[in-house]
């Protein structure tokens, strides 16, 4: 169990596009999700957390305006790229977590954006 | 100093070699604790969580150093497939966020 998706697994696109994120928890109901990125050679950067029906808690340093996440309900949130460039290439990684196994996160396959 | 430390690597060590890895954290408050894998471009895996008392997992064991606020995971008789990069995780207390070290690469040989 604790399946989680994301779509699209890739995506290329020019700059001054958006491009949107899905994440789902597919077995499970996620109490809170979580979006990260990780550029090459490097950990992962958690950007945001978020809750259900409320709005989400961006980490120091990350744009709201520019990365706006979504979460409508417990087995879905979105993360939106505004106005991509180049420098937002990245690999974006969602997690979720559900209360009743505690602090775990399971992690989605990964968004692999190329702007160009 | 950063809040979770690892040793980057890369270890480079014979299949069958006994390899250990530490991974330091700030928090003196986080209370629960993590190993991940990730192998290249793919999303990391949970490879075992952490607890007080140590817990083993097979070829792998992984123990908990309060005192000196350092987690270790130790792979025995690595196997060309456990190469990858081990992520180790120590969420501030209170919270749920995920602070994740550097990751240590294996790079187990032939």
């Amino acid at each position: 169990g604790a399946v989680v998706s994301q779509h699209p697994s890739r995506v290329i696109c020019k700059s001054g596009t958006s491009v949107k994120i899905e994440c789902r928890s597919l077995d499970f109901q996620a109490t809170t999700m979580f979006w990260y990125r990780q550029f090459p050679k490097q950990s992962l950067m958690l950007m945001a957390t978020s809750n259900e029906g409320s709005k989400a808690t961006y980490e120091q340093g990350v744009e709201k305006d520019k990365f706006l996440i979504n979460h409508a309900s417990l087995t879905l949130s979105t993360l939106t790229v505004t106005s991509a460039h180049p420098e937002d290439s990245s690999f974006y990684i969602c997690s979720a977590r559900t209360a009743n196994r505690g602090d775990t996160q399971y992690f989605g396959p990964g968004t692999r954006l190329t702007v160009l | 100093r950063k809040e979770v430390e690892q040793d980057p690597g890369p270890f480079n060590v014979p299949e069958g070699a006994t390899v250990a890895f530490n991974c330091t954290y700030s928090n003196s408050a986080s209370q629960s604790f993590f190993w991940y894998r990730q192998d290249c471009r793919k999303e990391p895996k949970l490879l075992m969580s952490v607890y007080s008392s140590g817990n083993e997992d097979g070829r792998f064991t992984a123990q908990l150093n309060r005192a000196s606020q350092y987690i270790s995971l130790l792979i025995r008789d690595s196997k060309l497939s456990d190469s990858a990069t081990y992520l180790c995780v120590a969420p501030p207390g209170g919270t749920y966020k995920y602070i994740f070290g550097t990751g240590t690469r294996l790079k187990v040989l032939a």
